[in-house]
């Protein structure tokens, strides 16, 4: 059973564009829902998150936005460039240091 | 303090054999998590330690996978007699547990079985 499943598989946004990474999770019991970015032959890296009781949380040109009724959150990358290119993962766990499950993540490309 | 740090880098093994990787957390973390990835998915939770004590171990840390945080510092994860559904990257991360910083992950050691 996928606890949290996010789409598009992938994704190609022109330089300047917008990004938009959407997912859903089932288990209400869900307390934090991170975003990770992983480069080719690293680790994933936090890069934003965000609590149920919050509808949006903006980093920079990052903002997650969650809607708790549909048990949805969605990434949005504003601006995007080149450099943003990675795979993205969407996670969610019982809290910040309990164990995360990850979406099958998104593989971004920003077009130069 | 340079990060989370996994040796080795890249694993190539045959089918049958055993194999050892180390993970060195964050100094003052606590917390030390495994976690494998294969291709195209996202990471899995094997398992995660509090100081010494292995505190939960997922369905998918068969009897022929161990692992090991003898003094509550560098951790040690072995698989026994791999199989070629081994191949992937394992990744360790570690956390201070409490301080809700969330927690960082290593480069991962990539397994090749063959």
């Amino acid at each position: 059973q996928q606890q949290v499943k996010q789409s598009p598989q992938s994704l190609i946004v022109q330089k300047g564009g917008i990004s938009i990474i959407n997912c859903a999770y089932e288990n209400t019991a869900f307390d934090y829902f991170p975003w990770y970015q992983q480069f080719p032959g690293k680790g994933p890296a936090l890069l934003i998150a965000i609590r149920p009781d919050v509808s949006e949380k903006k980093e920079g040109r990052f903002t997650i936005s969650f809607n708790k009724s549909a048990k949805q959150f969605s990434l949005h990358i504003m601006d995007s460039q080149p450099g943003d290119s990675a795979t993205y993962f969407c996670a969610a766990s019982l809290n910040r240091d309990d164990k995360i499950i990850f979406g099958k993540g998104t593989r971004l490309h920003i077009l130069p | 303090d340079t990060g989370v740090s996994q040796n080795p880098r890249h694993k190539i093994t045959k089918r049958g054999q055993n194999v050892t990787f180390r993970c060195d957390p964050i100094s003052e973390h606590n917390r030390l998590y495994w976690y494998r990835q294969t291709l195209g998915q996202g990471p899995e939770f094997l398992t995660y330690f509090q100081n010494e004590a292995q505190l939960e171990k997922s369905r998918l840390l068969s009897d022929r996978f161990s692992a090991e945080r003898p003094k509550g510092s560098f951790s040690t994860l072995e698989i026994q007699r791999t199989e070629q559904g081994d191949s992937a990257m394992y990744l360790c991360a570690s956390s201070l547990h409490g301080l809700n910083y969330g927690y960082t992950f290593g480069s991962g050691t990539r397994l090749t079985v063959v």
